[in-house]
């Protein structure tokens, strides 16, 4: 079975402080995915990897960075945390290209920030 | 830009019941779509992955349908218990773009 390990169930953290959300999935997928998910707006994707090294916008990048030195490994950064950024955030790992495998998603973070 | 709705919002049955959940979508040129399940405070589990070639993909009490030419997949579930009460999402796949997601379907199944 597939695995997408978030590092943490539940985090909180300080206004202003840096946060790194930590991303780790098991079946050599190339693709990643950061989304948010808060009550009324769905899920939203902050930021994607198509491969190592490689990333890509998605619908709200803003006060977000990301990393993937390896492929196995996607992060997500809050530079300087705000109240705003509390919500529920999710990784996700899926093949690449035209295949009919699905994406997988972790458990999920739930983070506050006071 | 895909854009997909999940219709109804919310739905509550009584226990043994059979339902179909709704899922539309604008942009027909799909590759597959998935079903996913989610339980509060959890992330998604995929329930269904349906190809573009497929009209029906089955998995125990639920049965995935999928009609790309009028932009719509079904969710039927037969049987229902409460177990099964969870926000149900649909996301149609385009080929190595993300997928797009609906805002859910919360089921609630009343024992």
């Amino acid at each position: 079975d597939v695995k997408v390990t978030q590092s943490s169930r539940y985090l909180v953290k300080r206004t202003g402080e840096k946060v790194f959300l930590e991303c780790v999935q098991d079946m050599d997928h190339e693709n990643m995915f950061w989304y948010r998910q808060d009550p009324g707006l769905g899920l939203r994707l902050i930021y994607f990897s198509y491969d190592v090294k490689m990333k890509e916008k998605g619908d709200i990048p803003e006060g977000y960075s990301v990393s993937r030195e390896k492929k196995e490994r996607f992060s997500l950064i809050l530079e300087s945390a705000s109240t705003n950024q509390t919500s529920m955030y999710l990784c996700a790992s899926r093949w690449g290209g035209r295949n009919n495998q699905p994406q997988h998603f972790g458990d999920g973070t739930r983070l506050s920030i006071l | 830009k895909q854009e997909v709705t999940q219709i109804p919002a919310a739905l509550s049955v009584p226990e043994g019941e059979n339902l179909v959940l709704n899922c539309s979508f604008t942009d027909s040129a799909i590759y597959n779509l998935q079903w996913f399940r989610q339980d509060p405070g959890k992330g998604l589990t995929s329930l269904l992955l349906i190809q573009s070639s497929q009209r029906e993909q089955t998995s125990g009490r639920l049965n995935a349908s999928l009609d790309k030419s009028s932009g719509r997949s079904t969710l039927y579930i037969a049987a229902s218990q409460p177990g099964d009460s969870a926000t149900y999402l649909c996301a149609p796949y385009s080929g190595n773009t993300p997928l797009v997601f609906g805002k859910g379907t919360r089921l609630s199944v009343i024992a």
